[in-house]
């Protein structure tokens, strides 16, 4: 299996902040990757696919990068909607399962 | 719109088998190269992917949870269906039926259900 890895597991932050939550994959997942939004009781939200490309309708304060083990997920300017848990997930291979990360929790500073 | 709609019992019996199916409506799940699939979140714990359903009918699972798992599907009432065989507590989640294109994300989630395991 591919284990997934996000740091930090919290981050405070304020209003305007800019904030890099990054993602590291146990073995290659080329750009693979998803970044996924979520809020308490709600299903996730999918924000950013094959590493770098922004979901319609998402705004464009939000971005990814990376390749192959490490990737970023970029909030250029924290607004008050952003406060929840971010999850990455690889989709490289079926045989590995498309494995979750642990989440990071962006609360208010 | 797409919608889906998790439907099954909110209580399992441990060492019993869990169904749950999805409903989709305002898209067909034989639509090319989308899959239908199944993940579930723990109280308070990450998210697991469980399994998906191909468009043509190729079922995948999770490796850890391949021995247990079986998808699969209804095309003519556009529902598919997980069973998930010899439950524990641990099987206690959030289970999300959802939709993803090809070299895609996961775009579409269910609203999600509560499955509790416990005598």
């Amino acid at each position: 299996d591919i284990q997934m890895t996000q740091s930090p597991s919290t981050l405070s932050a304020s209003v305007g902040d800019r904030v890099i939550i990054t993602c590291r994959a146990s073995q290659s997942v080329n750009s693979w990757l998803a970044w996924y939004q979520q809020k308490p009781g709600k299903a996730p939200k999918l924000l950013i696919y094959k590493a770098t490309g922004v979901e319609s309708g998402v705004p464009s304060r939000f971005s990814g990068s990376g390749s192959g083990t490490e990737f970023t997920l970029t909030i250029s300017s924290l607004q008050p909607d952003d406060f929840a848990t971010y999850y990455c997930q690889q989709y490289n291979s079926y045989s590995e399962g498309f494995s979750f990360g642990p989440g990071t929790k962006v609360d208010i500073k | 719109q797409l919608q889906m709609q998790e439907s099954g019992p909110g209580l399992v019996q441990p060492s019993e088998t869990l169904s749950l199916t999805c409903t989709v409506s305002g898209d067909s799940i034989t639509r090319s190269s989308y899959y239908w699939g199944w993940i579930r979140q723990p109280p308070g714990k990450e998210l697991e992917w469980i399994g998906s359903i191909f468009y043509s009918g190729a079922t995948y699972y999770n490796p850890s949870l391949k021995s247990r798992v079986t998808i699969s599907a209804d095309t003519s009432k556009n529902q598919f269906f997980l069973r998930l065989s010899s439950v524990t507590a641990a099987d206690t989640a959030v289970y999300y039926c959802a939709r993803r294109q090809v070299g895609h994300g996961v775009d579409v989630w269910g609203q999600g259900t509560t499955v509790s395991v416990s005598s």
